[in-house]
């Protein structure tokens, strides 16, 4: 099994801070990365996706990945309350898709 | 574009009934998978589906769960019996072969009494 591994939080973060969420990978054969967001009673919905080092902007998010530490950050700049959600990390590879457990993010008004 | 459909939303039963939720993917999405996400945990595959041929099966738990995807296009998940532990959300995702990102159906939540 290919880990994924998050902290579950929550995580709470001043409106119009950055919020920074984690996320380390087991598998060095991972070949692209995602970053869903889950609301509460909902379905994950992607928002980023990542596949070569560095950092990849879209709009107030920003991911990051680093192959050789096997990190993926996503970025919240900003923050609204409406981003207040579990952020669900993902790696993919030849088995498909790998979820780790989420982070729960809290932003306060 | 259509999204992905799934059926029941929701759905009670008895431990050792049986259940089965449906699937119809995004016109053209060869790649269907089946998740069962727990409440408080992330989405855990159960298979994956590449047109009508299993990918992957290696976390069904096959002496109760059974999947099939006829002609490629929608797909049945079944449990039988089911037990208490199977409560959740089984999600249904799908995509374009080859394709890296995929869409999530609502979801249908299961609770097992």
């Amino acid at each position: 099994q290919k880990e994924v591994e998050q902290n579950s939080g929550p995580l709470s973060v001043p409106e119009g801070a950055i919020a920074s969420l984690n996320c380390t990978y087991s598998d060095r054969g991972s070949q692209s990365f995602f970053w869903y967001r889950q609301y509460s009673g909902k379905s994950p919905e992607l928002i980023m996706s990542i596949y070569s080092n560095g950092d990849k902007e879209d709009g107030r998010f920003t991911a990051q990945l680093n192959k050789a530490s096997q990190y993926v950050s996503l970025l919240i700049r900003d923050s609204q309350p409406s981003d207040s959600a579990t952020y669900l990390c993902a790696r993919w590879g030849a088995d498909g898709l790998t979820f780790g457990k989420g982070t729960h993010l809290i932003i306060q008004p | 574009e259509a999204g992905v459909a799934q059926s029941p939303r929701y759905k009670i039963i008895e431990k050792r009934q049986s259940v089965a939720f449906w699937c119809n993917p995004i016109s053209g999405h060869a790649t269907l998978y089946w998740y069962q996400q727990i409440l408080g945990q992330g989405p855990k595959l159960l298979i994956q589906f590449q047109n009508n041929g299993v990918v992957d099966d290696s976390q069904l738990p096959k002496d109760r769960f059974s999947a099939e995807r006829l002609k490629g296009v929608d797909s049945t998940l079944k449990i039988q019996p089911a037990k208490l532990e199977d409560s959740a959300v089984y999600l249904c995702a799908t995509g374009e072969a080859g394709g890296y990102g995929y869409t999530f159906g609502s979801g249908t939540r299961l609770t097992v009494v």
